[in-house]
């Protein structure tokens, strides 16, 4: 069955500090790989989108990374935020029906000054 | 941000109203989708249109319409609605719905409240 899960489900880290989110997928015939980002009461916002060649991505602060092999992505934020506080939904996609996402639960993570 | 729009972005109602909520992209995309994301788990896809043609029905109980009258305005359509019906209703689009690394943007969603 084609899954997606990610940890931590909740992070809390101080303004200025880095973190590192997790995503393990069991999604065949993999497509792409997606991080979106979604604050409170919005919809998702692309961040980063890998396909099976590529094995990191950046966007500004955030460095999202991928190991097809161990099927395994992580997201990276450096020097964070307050306004990264948000929820970092993984979003992958398969080879045979790729406009059905399968989506994970999301991490929610809290930045505090 | 504003590529995508939804209206109302909250909605109270009974189980045995009728409601209709209103999606519109501004971003000249042939798919639209319709997302149900629950407190603390994945987002569900529910329909799913290319050109104003149904692709996609995921399993969706008949209690939600869905209606797409051109490519850029999709509406779902509720009548005698449950309480675990209670969530957030998301739209997006896509240029298509070929996939690929083809990206879809949603809408800020409308918070439903069934009571």
């Amino acid at each position: 069955k084609n899954q997606v899960e990610q940890s931590p489900q909740s992070l809390i880290i101080l303004e200025g500090k880095n973190c590192t989110l997790q995503c393990n997928y069991t999604v065949s015939p993999f497509s792409n790989l997606r991080w979106y980002k979604q604050d409170t009461g919005r919809g998702p916002v692309s961040l980063t989108i890998m396909t099976f060649s590529e094995n990191t991505k950046s966007n500004g602060r955030y460095t999202a990374t991928l190991d097809a092999d161990t099927k395994q992505s992580s997201l990276h934020i450096t020097a964070s935020q307050l306004s990264d506080s948000a929820s970092y939904i993984c979003v992958v996609s398969a080879m045979d029906s790729s406009y059905k996402l399968i989506f994970g639960s999301g991490t929610r993570l809290l930045v505090r000054p | 941000e504003t590529g995508v729009t939804q209206t109302p972005r909250h909605l109270v109602m009974g189980m045995t109203n009728k409601k209709s909520l209103k999606c519109e992209q501004h971003l000249g995309h042939n798919a639209m989708y319709w997302y149900k994301q629950s407190a603390k788990k994945p987002l569900e896809l529910m329909f799913v249109y290319s050109l104003e043609e149904r692709v996609e029905n995921n399993s969706v109980p008949s209690r939600f319409s869905p209606e797409c009258p051109n490519s850029s305005h999709l509406f779902l359509h509720l009548h005698t609605l449950q309480p675990e019906d209670s969530a957030l209703y998301l739209c997006a689009s896509s240029q298509d719905v070929g996939g690929g690394t083809d990206t879809q943007y949603f809408g800020p969603g409308t918070r439903l409240t069934v009571l």
